[in-house]
């Protein structure tokens, strides 16, 4: 099974509005990741956690921040966001410490910012 | 600099052809390569990746991939496209001396499959 899981699939949000995505895998994968995606573009890395450590940011501000409670959970809790950043949120999931091993991504969130 | 280049933006097919996507990439070691599919509003789907070993590597869905190092390339095919092949394709490249592990990512090809 190389399933991974995201909620919800759809999000309207307003710029003052809190709000959370969350993600979830069961294939043991210790490393996750959050990924941002525009229309017909490549995804771009956001954040990606090791060990339900954070070890990548990608300079992302901090209206994004990001967490991981425990090895299977992802989220990522959004406040006072920009319409540019509505886009399709990707969250993926992989073995640690292996260059080989291959990401795994969810089917995504879609936001859209009023 | 580590890159990944897909030089066609789209790609159009008729139904029962074979298909062929293109990817070139630029690393600076030996590169892991990898393809996903994405479909209208949808994830990335993984498709097929090259590590080391047979330079043709075959993935889901009928697509396979031949890895050619000294022309760098790591084209996508597919012996007889279907229409639901319609899609857009991505191919990436990680060079596995970087500690990272970050995938770096072309920008995409469009497949249009007609029938």
């Amino acid at each position: 099974d190389t399933e991974v899981t995201q909620t919800p699939k759809h999000l309207v949000m307003g710029m003052t509005n809190k709000k959370s995505l969350k993600c979830e895998q069961h294939m043991g994968h210790r490393a996750m990741y959050w990924y941002k995606q525009k229309a017909k573009k490549p995804p771009e890395l956001m954040f990606v956690y090791s060990y339900e450590k954070l070890s990548i940011n990608e300079s992302v501000p901090s209206r994004f921040s990001p967490e991981c409670p425990n090895s299977s959970l992802l989220n990522l809790h959004l406040h006072a966001l920009q319409p540019e950043d509505s886009a399709l949120y990707l969250c993926a999931s992989s073995l640690v410490g292996d260059p080989r091993e291959t990401q795994y991504f969810g089917p995504g969130t879609r936001l859209l910012v009023l | 600099a580590q890159s990944v280049a897909q030089p066609e933006d789209q790609v159009n097919v008729a139904e029962g052809n074979p298909l062929t996507v293109k990817c070139t990439y630029s690393v600076s070691g030996n590169p892991y390569l990898f393809w996903y599919v994405q479909y209208p509003n949808r994830g990335l789907q993984f498709l097929l990746k090259y590590i080391t070993g047979d330079n043709l590597v075959k993935g889901s869905y009928g697509f396979e991939a031949e890895f050619n190092k000294s022309q760098t390339s790591f084209h996508l095919k597919k012996p007889s496209a279907l229409v639901s092949d319609s899609a857009l394709y991505f191919c990436a490249v990680r060079d596995f001396r970087d500690s990272n592990y970050q995938l770096i990512w072309g920008a995409g090809t469009k497949l249009i499959i007609k029938p």
